[in-house]
Formats: C-alpha cells, sequence, structure tokens
C-alpha cells in the first residue's frame, strides 16, 4: 500500500536560516503534491500545489521541488520567522483520486 | 477565515449519546469532506460528497452517519461511539471531488471528545 513519510516530527531552526522539509513517497506514482500549513486547534491551509510535470514551484519565500524519479518533494522556507512555526503537511493525488495526507512535521522557528 | 465553518467546536459525549456535527461551506465549491485527526496519525479521509452524491466511504464504521443535503452543508451524526473515537473532526471543501489539482479548503474542526 502507499506510504507516505515526512523526514521529521519535528524541525528546530533558527529565525532567519531556510527550513527544508522533505516528503517521501513509495508504492505510489501521484501527479500533484500539495503542501499545507497547520496551526493548532485549527484546520490546515493550502500552500502550494506542484505537479508531476514540474521541477520547481516558488511562493514569495516558499520554495517547493518534485522528484518523481527519488519519489521525493522537498518543501523550503528561506529567511524563516517564529511566525512560520506550525506543523506542515504534504498531500499526494492523482487524477479521479483523493489526497492522501503525510503525518506532517512541527516547524519551530526559534527567536 | 477560508470560508468553511464547523459547529460546534468543542463536543464532550457518552458513549450511549447520539450527537451531530456540522459544516458549511460560502465558497461555492461542489465537494465537501470528513476526515478525522488523531494525536500522532495523519489525517484519515472518512466520506466525500461531489455534488451531494457520497462518493467515497473509507471503511467508517457505521456508527458515524454522513448527510449532505445540498452543496453547501454537510453533517456527521454520531452514535455509540467509542473512546477511541476522540480526535479532531475537519471538515473540507474543494471546487471539484476526486483528487487532482483540487485546493481544499478546510474548516476549523470539531474537538470530540467521548467519555
Amino acid at each position: 500500500s502507499q506510504k507516505i513519510e515526512q523526514n521529521s516530527e519535528a524541525l528546530n531552526i533558527q529565525e532567519g536560516k531556510t527550513a527544508t522539509l522533505t516528503c517521501n513517497y513509495t508504492n505510489y506514482s501521484p501527479a500533484y503534491l500539495q503542501w499545507y500549513r497547520q496551526d493548532p486547534g485549527r484546520g490546515p491551509v493550502f500552500l502550494l500545489l506542484i505537479r508531476e510535470n514540474e521541477k520547481e514551484k516558488r511562493k514569495e519565500r516558499l520554495k517547493v521541488t518534485f522528484d518523481t524519479t527519488l519519489k521525493q518533494s522537498l518543501f523550503h522556507i528561506t529567511a524563516s520567522q517564529p511566525a512560520d512555526s506550525a506543523t506542515y503537511l504534504c498531500a499526494l493525488g492523482n487524477y479521479g483520486q483523493n489526497f492522501v495526507f503525510g503525518p506532517g512535521t512541527r516547524l519551530s522557528v526559534l527567536p | 477565515e477560508t470560508g468553511v465553518t464547523q459547529t460546534p467546536r468543542h463536543l464532550v459525549m457518552g458513549m450511549t449519546n447520539k450527537k451531530s456535527l456540522k459544516c458549511e461551506q460560502h465558497l461555492g465549491h461542489n465537494a465537501m469532506y470528513w476526515y478525522k485527526q488523531s494525536a500522532k496519525k495523519p489525517l484519515e479521509l472518512m466520506f466525500v460528497y461531489n455534488f451531494k452524491e457520497q462518493t467515497e466511504n473509507n471503511s467508517v464504521p457505521s456508527r458515524f452517519s454522513p448527510e449532505c443535503p445540498n452543496s453547501s452543508h454537510l453533517f456527521l451524526h454520531l452514535h455509540t461511539l467509542q473512546p477511541e473515537d476522540s480526535a479532531l473532526y475537519l471538515c473540507a471543501s474543494s471546487q471539484e471531488g476526486s483528487g487532482g489539482h483540487n485546493e481544499q479548503f478546510f474548516g476549523p474542526g470539531t474537538r470530540l471528545t467521548v467519555l
């Protein structure tokens, strides 16, 4: 069955540094990959979508890469700020299928 | 605000109670979803409705009963739940169902505790 892993349950980085979160998957060939942010006690909020034929997508300080050979997506936050502290979820989807979410990585940006 | 509201935000119920969760979306979307989020576990898709028709039931126990009277409203009826059903229940909507590139808009969730 398909499996989605996100690099670690928690990640601490210093303010101003680049945070890199990893989403790895097995037994799956997604056509789409999404990243969401979730704050405590709230629902996830969509950030970015990347398609299988796209290598990289950017939005302000966010950058997502999608390597279908490695079966991996990297999510980067440059010039991180304490306000970026949250749990980040990746979700994989395919044509005519619902998205499947990863377990999430809790990011803490320390001032 | 995401345009998706859920009530109640918190619910405590006994195992013999019957209660309902309500979700409403103001985005004009055609697909609505129920997810369960437990501690230390990924989001679990429970049900999907597309144009008011149920298109997904992810092997959910019958003590959870969804209802979608129209494209804007979604209910989850709860009956004789177990303590392990305690979780955050999230509602979401998207323009269309069944994956693809559809961004999902989530509500704030209902924190359910079953005693």
